[in-house]
């Protein structure tokens, strides 16, 4: 069963434009929202993460908008640049601390 | 960041042969690993979590007999593929965690590119 799941599968955005990941869980108990980006041949990186009693985190240009309400949680990258064009994925961690990842979103910023 | 080595980065064999992918904390100690299997333009599946001194934790579907995982240290994990086949054929990844917190991040390697041929 799929416990997050992911949106859009793929996007393309200008330069300079935001770029809006949307994910969505089931399970109330997860603690811990990661979104990790990855590039092609390489193991996945964290970008930036959140808990459930935070709505919004920011670092840089990237922002976590997180709607526990709803069990909604996005990623805003602002002024996107070609560097950013990657492969992003949102995570889930439980008591169990296991990670559970979104099914990816591949991010192509043109120049 | 935490640095997690994983060697080799990539390896092609036999079909038949085994293969062993090592897994390293460089500059914290693992109480945990976690072995991920990624197939061409689709997410991580994780496979197996090991606790330093413990046996495994397979995730469903795994065959904990094909996969072996040894998690002798608190820096060392290891993945032995055995009897590899063309459907084996994927790109493995570790990932480290030194503790249980919530929010504790979990490190990942660079991944290996097993092709079996």
């Amino acid at each position: 069963q799929q416990q997050v799941k992911q949106s859009p599968q793929s996007l393309i955005v200008q330069k300079g434009g935001i770029s809006i990941i949307n994910c969505a869980y089931e399970n109330t108990a997860f603690d811990y929202f990661p979104w990790y980006q990855q590039f092609p041949g390489k193991g996945p990186a964290l970008l930036i993460a959140i808990r459930p009693d935070v709505s919004e985190k920011k670092e840089g240009r990237f922002t976590i908008s997180f709607n526990k309400s709803a069990k909604q949680f996005s990623l805003h990258i602002m002024d996107s640049q070609p560097g950013d064009s990657a492969t992003y994925f949102c995570g889930t961690v439980g008591s169990a601390r296991q990670l559970t990842f979104g099914s990816g979103t591949q991010l192509t910023v043109l120049p | 960041g935490a640095v997690v080595s994983q060697h080799p980065s990539w390896v092609i064999c036999k079909s038949g042969t085994s293969v062993k992918i090592e897994c390293r904390s460089l500059d914290f100690q693992a109480t945990t690993m976690f072995w991920y299997r990624q197939f061409p333009k689709q997410s991580l599946m994780l496979m197996a979590t090991s606790n330093e001194g413990s046996k495994a934790t397979y995730e469903q579907g795994v065959e904990k007999d094909k996969f072996l995982i040894n998690h002798a240290s608190l820096t060392l994990s290891t993945l032995t593929v055995t009897s590899a086949h063309p459907e084996d054929s994927s790109f493995y990844i570790c990932s480290a965690r030194s503790g249980a917190r919530a929010g504790t991040e979990a490190f990942f390697g660079q991944g290996t590119r097993l092709t079996v041929v």
